[in-house]
């Protein structure tokens, strides 16, 4: 079953706005991962929240776990032209086998 | 820059060709994997490498091929393939201690 479900699958904001995107799992999960990707490029990894982890921040971003839930969110803050990509959050399914399981993603347009 | 490099960047191919895909990496990491990435859809695990051996297999047809000769290379050879393979492949990897996947550019492949 598919694990990842992101939510909106897209967003459009104005540039200074706030950026939430959700995602909600199925599994059971040692560690939820974000990921931004520019149009037709690689994935960029930009936050691992653990799931004995309930919030964490690094820069603009703010990335909360609710494991009761089975769902993850993504906070851009005063957000940019440049924020402009998809973003996918990821699970290792419980696993530690090093997989990831990703989800469709929330693509994300910023208007200067 | 992640330090994963793809080559090629794009590749046009006939449903009769031969091509291979090539990923390297000079991290130092032991893990590596191929994705495929089609429009609309999440990413999709096709093949894990762990210390050059394949511990993961999912379910990819055999017209895809993959090889890791050393831990800082990963080829993905193609032949016989469908018009639905169009998309992107992309690579990854990740060091034996880490739960980060380090993501290429991708190649945008096109089978006519």
């Amino acid at each position: 079953s598919q694990q990842g479900e992101e939510d909106p699958q897209a967003l459009s904001i104005q540039e200074g706005e706030n950026a939430t995107m959700n995602c909600s799992y199925k599994t059971s999960i040692n560690n939820l991962q974000w990921y931004r990707q520019n149009s037709g490029r690689g994935l960029v990894h930009l936050i691992l929240i653990r799931s004995n982890e309930r919030e964490k921040h690094s820069g603009r971003l703010r990335v909360t776990l609710d494991t009761s839930k089975k769902s993850s969110s993504l906070l851009i803050t005063a957000s940019r032209a440049a924020d402009t990509a998809s973003y996918f959050c990821a699970t290792d399914g419980g696993n530690q086998g090093g997989k990831l399981i990703f989800g469709q993603g929330t693509e994300l347009s910023v208007k200067p | 820059e992640t330090g994963v490099t793809q080559t090629p960047r794009h590749l046009v191919m006939g449903m009769t060709n031969k091509k291979s895909l090539k990923c390297e990496q000079h991290l130092g990491h032991n893990a590596m994997y191929w994705y495929k990435q089609s429009a609309k859809k999440p990413l999709e695990l096709m093949f894990v490498y762990n210390f050059k051996e394949q511990t993961e297999n999912n379910s990819v047809p055999s017209r895809f091929s993959p090889e890791c000769p050393n831990s800082s290379h990963l080829f993905l050879h193609l032949h016989t393939l469908q018009p639905e393979d169009s998309a992107l492949y992309l690579c990854a990897s990740r060091p034996t201690e880490g739960e980060t996947q380090y993501f290429g550019p991708g190649t945008r492949l096109l089978v006519l």
